[in-house]
């Protein structure tokens, strides 16, 4: 079964610290991995997009990076600021060929930053 | 125009109302998705559009009818809604293609409440 796991589920770290996001996914054949920011109330928003062969994808203070042989992603943020304070999901797209996009959402994880 | 735009952003309706949830974008994108997203939850598909065609219903009850009037527009009809339909209704659009490195734009959802 097509499943994406994500940890922890919720975090909570003081201004200016620095966190990592964990994903792990059982999907198969894989297409690529994404990770979304998601305020509350609000529609996710793209952060990067990884396919196989990418290893770390940067975005300003947010890297990811990918492991295809252990099936596993993490989301770096650095120097974290208020504003970071969202969901943060990890979402991964098998590849079934031509055809609409079908995505495996993980839980999310909550961060949470305090001045 | 790199936006998909929804409207209205907040939505109350009885039970025994008729509404529609409207959705556009001007991508060139040729899929197009209705998620639902209840709190601290990850969005769960309920239609995808590929080519104006409907390609994928996911057991959704019929009180949701989705429409695709053109390659732009997606709408969804709401009718005799439940409470627990309360929810955060949320649009995406994405290319229809094998390549790994097409992004899944998403709205910025239409929060509804049933009462």
């Amino acid at each position: 079964k097509n499943q994406v796991e994500q940890s922890p589920q919720s975090l909570i770290i003081l201004e200016g610290k620095n966190c990592t996001l964990q994903c792990n996914y059982t999907v198969s054949p894989f297409s690529n991995l994404r990770w979304y920011k998601q305020d509350t109330g609000r529609g996710p928003v793209s952060l990067t997009i990884m396919t196989f062969s990418e290893n770390t994808k940067s975005n300003g203070r947010y890297t990811a990076t990918l492991d295809a042989d252990t099936k596993q992603s993490s989301l770096h943020i650095t120097a974290s600021q208020l504003s970071d304070s969202a969901s943060y999901i990890c979402v991964v797209r098998a590849r079934k060929g031509q055809g609409a996009q079908k995505l495996v959402f993980g839980q999310g994880t909550r961060l949470t930053i305090n001045p | 125009d790199t936006e998909v735009t929804q409207t209205p952003k907040h939505l109350v309706m009885g039970m025994t109302n008729k509404k529609s949830l409207k959705c556009e974008q001007h991508m060139g994108h040729r899929a197009m998705y209705w998620y639902k997203q209840k709190a601290k939850k990850p969005p769960e598909l309920m239609f995808v559009y590929s080519y104006e065609k409907l390609s994928i219903n996911e057991s959704v009850p019929s009180r949701f009818s989705p429409e695709c009037p053109n390659s732009s527009l997606l709408n969804l009809h709401l009718h005799a809604l439940q409470p627990e339909d309360s929810a955060l209704y949320l649009c995406a659009s994405s290319q229809v293609s094998t390549r790994a490195v097409y992004g899944y734009t998403f709205g910025s959802g239409t929060r509804l409440t049933v009462v």
